[in-house]
């Protein structure tokens, strides 16, 4: 199993600005992904950060607008830019449970733009 | 593209009853399904995870099912308990490796009532 935190846990920004969330894990892993739920909406993949090389974005999701770090096996952030009200969401980190493919996620970060 | 559906929206029921939950998806080429559960604040906790060539998986009061040719799973818990509210989610995914990524439906929000 892994073990995974995020900072922070909820915040309220101001339109125009960014926020950058940070995703800890407690073993290292090979593959981190970064999921977006709307209010009453499933889990959307925005993209997946393997470290050593640039984040696979999924359709309808851009770096500029979400970039990802992946620095080390065990952390991971992404930045939600030049935010508008339409970007408030739960974010959450996940990262693969190796040979099980079982799916770990964090908290989740709460996120209100106004 | 793979899209997932679960049925019904939101359930109510009375402590000690058995209950199923439904999830369906449109691409039967599944690598595995996974049943997790979302509670606020606290992110998913993964329930059970059924490969494409398993019919089924069982966790204590849980047991999941798998129809891959007809695009169906089934979550039933048995003897539900108030502690089981919550918002129950199915996903799948298509493809394992670095191709791994899930699918979401939107959930079922449990209430079982004491």
């Amino acid at each position: 199993s892994a073990v995974i935190s995020q900072k922070p846990s909820r915040d309220i920004c101001q339109r125009g600005t960014s926020l950058t969330i940070q995703c800890q894990v407690d073993s290292q892993v090979t593959m981190m992904f970064w999921y977006r739920q709307q209010p009453g909406q499933s889990l959307t993949l925005i993209a997946t950060a393997n470290q050593g090389s640039e984040a696979t974005y999924e359709s309808g999701f851009v770096i500029d607008k979400f970039p990802i770090s992946r620095p080390n096996l065990t952390f991971s952030t992404l930045t939600v830019s030049n935010m508008s009200p339409e970007d408030s969401s739960i974010y959450l980190c996940s990262v693969e449970g190796g040979a099980t493919d079982t799916q770990y996620f964090g908290p989740g970060t709460r996120l209100t733009v106004l | 593209k793979q899209e997932v559906t679960q049925i019904p929206a939101a359930l109510s029921v009375p402590e000690g009853e058995n209950l199923v939950l439904n999830c369906s998806f449109t691409d039967s080429a599944i690598y595995n399904l996974q049943w997790f559960r979302q509670d606020p604040g606290k992110g998913l906790t993964s329930l059970l995870l059924i490969q494409s060539s398993q019919r089924e998986q069982t966790s204590g009061r849980l047991n999941a099912s798998l129809d891959k040719s007809s695009g169906r799973s089934t979550l039933y818990i048995a003897a539900s308990q108030p502690g089981d509210s919550a918002t129950y989610l199915c996903a799948v995914s298509n493809s394992g490796g670095s191709n791994y990524k899930l699918t979401f439906g939107k959930g079922t929000l449990l209430t079982v009532n004491p």
